[in-house]
C-alpha cells in the first residue's frame, strides 16, 4: 500500500522562527518520487519540489529546504525565517511506479499559520 | 503560458440534478488528473487521461461520475444525479511525460449540492 502521513495537523508560529514540517511516506516501490506542494487561502495548489527515490541530496531554495532520508521513509521540510506570507496548507505527496499512472497520493496536510 | 484553467470556479446545485466541468490543461502536457478535495483533506485521484485515453478510474469515482478528453485537450467531468456527498473542490492537474513529473494544479471548482 502507498501512504503519506503528514501527522502535524497545525502550527502555529510567530514570525521569524523556524518550522519544519514532517512528512512520512510507505511505498514498496523502489521508484518513486516525493513532492511538496502549498495551498494558500485562495486555494490553488502550488507546486514547491519534487524529488525521486535515487537522489537523497538536501535541496535549499532561499528560505526553504527539504530533508530527504530513506532510512526512515521521511521528507521533511523547512521554511527557516518565517513570514506572514507563508500561512498556507502544505502537503506532501507520492508518486510510485507501482501506483497508479502518476496519481498523486497526498497526506492530510499541514497548516500553517505565521504570526506577526 | 496560462497555466490550468477550469470552469465554472463555484458551482450551487440542487441534489438529483447533473453539473459538468471543464478543465483546460497547460496546452503541452498530455496527461491530464481529476482529484476531489474534502475539507481538511488532501486532494484524492478521480481519474487520469493521456492524450484522449482515460487510462485510469479510481474507485472514488462512481458510475454517476463520467469523464471525456475529447481531441487530447480539454476535459470534462459529469456528476450525474448529484448528491450531498458530492459536494466537494474538484481540481484538474495537467503534466508532461515521462512519469512522476509534477503536476500543475488549475484553481478548482467548488460545488455545493444543497
Amino acid at each position: 500500500a502507498q501512504k503519506v502521513t503528514q501527522a502535524q495537523t497545525e502550527i502555529s508560529v510567530v514570525e521569524k522562527e523556524d518550522v519544519t514540517l514532517d512528512c512520512v511516506y510507505e511505498t514498496r516501490d523502489t521508484t518513486y518520487y516525493l513532492f511538496w506542494y502549498k495551498q494558500p487561502p485562495s486555494g490553488e495548489l502550488v507546486f514547491l519540489i519534487r524529488r525521486n527515490s535515487f537522489d537523497e541530496q538536501n535541496e535549499i531554495s532561499g528560505r526553504y529546504s527539504w530533508n530527504f532520508q530513506k532510512s526512515t521513509s521521511s521528507f521533511n521540510f523547512t521554511i527557516t525565517a518565517s513570514q506572514v506570507v507563508d500561512s498556507a496548507v502544505y502537503f506532501c505527496a507520492l508518486s510510485a511506479k507501482g501506483g497508479s499512472q502518476g496519481n498523486l497520493i497526498f497526506g492530510k496536510g499541514t497548516k500553517l499559520s505565521v504570526k506577526p | 503560458d496560462t497555466g490550468v484553467s477550469q470552469d465554472p470556479r463555484h458551482k450551487i446545485t440542487k441534489r438529483g440534478q447533473n453539473v459538468t466541468f471543464r478543465c483546460d490543461p497547460i496546452s503541452e502536457h498530455n496527461r491530464l488528473y481529476w482529484y476531489r478535495q474534502t475539507l481538511g483533506q488532501g486532494p484524492e485521484f478521480l481519474t487520469y487521461f493521456q492524450n484522449e485515453a482515460q487510462l485510469e478510474k479510481s474507485r472514488l469515482l462512481s458510475d454517476r461520475f463520467s469523464a471525456e478528453r475529447p481531441k487530447g485537450s480539454f476535459s470534462t467531468l459529469e456528476i450525474q444525479r448529484t448528491e450531498q456527498g458530492d459536494s466537494a473542490m474538484y481540481l484538474c492537474a495537467s503534466s508532461s511525460s515521462p512519469l512522476g513529473y509534477e503536476q500543475y494544479f488549475g484553481p478548482g471548482t467548488r460545488l455545493t449540492v444543497t
